[in-house]
C-alpha cells in the first residue's frame, strides 16, 4: 500500500524550462512533506520542505505546492539546469514522535542541454 | 558529502547467510535511521535508534535486527538471507529525535546482492 505516490517514473525536460515533478499522498496523517534528490551511487539529499500549514514554499529555483484538499504536492525547478539531472523522491512525515520518511518511488529528471 | 558513513559499499553473500552493514552517523547527530531501498518498493524506512535505544519500527523483517553503541554508531544485522533482500541499505542520520523535525542527513548506501 503505497501511501506516497510519484506516478511519473521519468520526465524529460530542455535546458532553461520548467521542470514539474509531482506527488500524491493518501494518509491524511501527513503534516510535513519533503522533497530529496539523488544521484547515483550517493545517498538521498534534503531539497526542499513545506509543512501542512502553508501552501507554497520557495528556495532559488525550486518551488513546492501542496494542495491539502487534493492531498498533491508539486516541485517545480525553474530554470531547470542539467546538474538537476538526478532521481527526485517526494517524501512525508506523520508527525511528533519517530519523524521516519515515507518516499514515494522516485521520478528520474533529465535536463537535455 | 553528508557526513555519514557506511561500509561496506558493497556486498555479495549467498542465500542463508547472515552479514552486518555498519553506519556512523555526523559528529553530534543522535538518531540513526535504516532505509531499504530495492528495485520494485523504493525507500523504505525499517528502524531507527535515537542515543542507544530503539524509537521507532517500520517495515523491518524479524530477520533483522540493529543496535546503536554507546560511540553512536549502529549496526544493522541480516540473517536468513533471501533472493529479495537485495537491495540499496541506507543509513541517515539527525541532530535530535524530539518535537520537531530534524534534517536527516543520509550515507552513501551498502549495495547488498544476494546470490
Amino acid at each position: 500500500d503505497q501511501q506516497v505516490k510519484q506516478n511519473s517514473p521519468s520526465l524529460s525536460v530542455q535546458e532553461g524550462r520548467i521542470s514539474i515533478l509531482n506527488c500524491d499522498y493518501t494518509n491524511s496523517m501527513f503534516d510535513y512533506f519533503l522533497w530529496y534528490k539523488k544521484y547515483p551511487a550517493e545517498g538521498p539529499t534534503f531539497l526542499i520542505s513545506i509543512s501542512s500549514i502553508k501552501d507554497k514554499n520557495e528556495d532559488g529555483r525550486f518551488t513546492v505546492f501542496l494542495n491539502k484538499s487534493a492531498k498533491h504536492l508539486s516541485l517545480h525547478i525553474v530554470p531547470s539546469q542539467p546538474g538537476d539531472s538526478a532521481v527526485y523522491f517526494c517524501a512525508a512525515i506523520s508527525g511528533a514522535g519517530s519523524y521516519q520518511l515515507t518516499f514515494g518511488k522516485g521520478t528520474k529528471l533529465s535536463v537535455i542541454p | 558529502d553528508s557526513g555519514v558513513t557506511q561500509t561496506p559499499k558493497h556486498l555479495i553473500t549467498a542465500t542463508g547467510q547472515r552479514v552486518t552493514l555498519r553506519c556512523s552517523p555526523r559528529s553530534g547527530d543522535l538518531s540513526v535511521y535504516w532505509y531499504q531501498q530495492s528495485l520494485d518498493q523504493g525507500l523504505q524506512f525499517l528502524i531507527q535508534y535515537y542515543n542507544g535505544e530503539e524509537r521507532a519500527k517500520g517495515n523491518i523483517l524479524e530477520r533483522f535486527s540493529a543496535q546503536q553503541f554507546p560511540d553512536l554508531h549502529s549496526e544493522l544485522n541480516l540473517s536468513s538471507l533471501e533472493l529479495g533482500d537485495s537491495a540499496l541499505y541506507f543509513c541517515a542520520s539527525s541532530e535530535l529525535a524530539g518535537e520537531s523535525y530534524n534534517e536527516q542527513f543520509f550515507g552513501p548506501g551498502t549495495r547488498l546482492t544476494v546470490l
